[in-house]
């Protein structure tokens, strides 16, 4: 079983819309939680962060915890073409981060 | 620039010679990560530094790779008698490690390496 576990997708969602990314963790010892999103040929960019249960809100992105339940999500509002990227989600529990493959998400004009 | 950098961004090799990568971290970060990510993957954590101290290396990793951080600043990756399947972007990430489990990190632009 892997660490982190994602759906690849590929997630497509119309302009304006709202797009949802899940992420499940094996580790119940994980204690922080990130969003990364990476364009092709680039570097992970880190979105968010969360430690918490609960909501996150930053601008048009909320993490959403739920420890557990062993998941993770990440909503994306009012979703832009800018917005096209693989989002990776990242677990740390305590000694390293683990990555998830990452789903690839499209935003169609 | 305040952010991690590194060097080369781009690395073309033949199979069997040796590669030296390195990596400038956020200035005050105390730890150093290294991964490695090929296409369609996540990045695989590779090992890392606190400080100076190379505290965890992963079980993937050969013995034809190594890492230093001499004086826990910058660190270089270097990899021995490369193989096409070295072929990769190799990341690195810094973060402050102050607190247990809360720490983020922040990655630099990358390292695409190609072994012909």
């Amino acid at each position: 079983q892997k660490e982190v576990e994602q759906n690849s997708g590929p997630l497509s969602v119309p302009e304006g819309a709202i797009a949802s990314l899940n992420c499940t963790y094996s580790d119940r010892g994980s204690q922080s939680f990130f969003w990364y999103r990476q364009y092709s040929g680039k570097s992970p960019e880190l979105i968010m962060f969360i430690y918490s249960n609960g909501d996150k809100e930053d601008g048009r992105f909320t993490a959403q915890l739920n420890k557990a339940s062993q998941y993770v999500s990440l909503l994306i509002r009012d979703s832009q073409p800018s917005d096209s990227a693989t989002y990776l989600c990242a677990v740390n529990p305590g000694n390293q981060f683990y990555f998830g493959t990452g789903t690839s998400l499209t935003v169609i004009p | 620039d305040t952010g991690v950098s590194q060097d080369p961004r781009h690395k073309i090799t033949k199979r069997g010679q040796n590669v030296t990568f390195r990596c400038d971290p956020i200035s005050e970060h105390n730890r150093l990560y290294w991964y490695r990510q090929t296409l369609g993957q996540g990045p695989e954590f590779l090992t890392y530094f606190q400080n100076e101290a190379q505290l965890e290396k992963s079980r993937l990793l050969s013995d034809r790779f190594s890492a230093e951080r001499p004086k826990g600043s910058f660190s270089t990756l270097e990899i021995q008698r490369t193989e096409q399947g070295d072929s990769a972007m190799y990341l690195c990430a810094s973060s402050h490690g102050e607190w247990a489990g809360q720490e983020t990190q922040y990655f630099g632009p990358g390292t695409r390496l190609l072994v012909l």
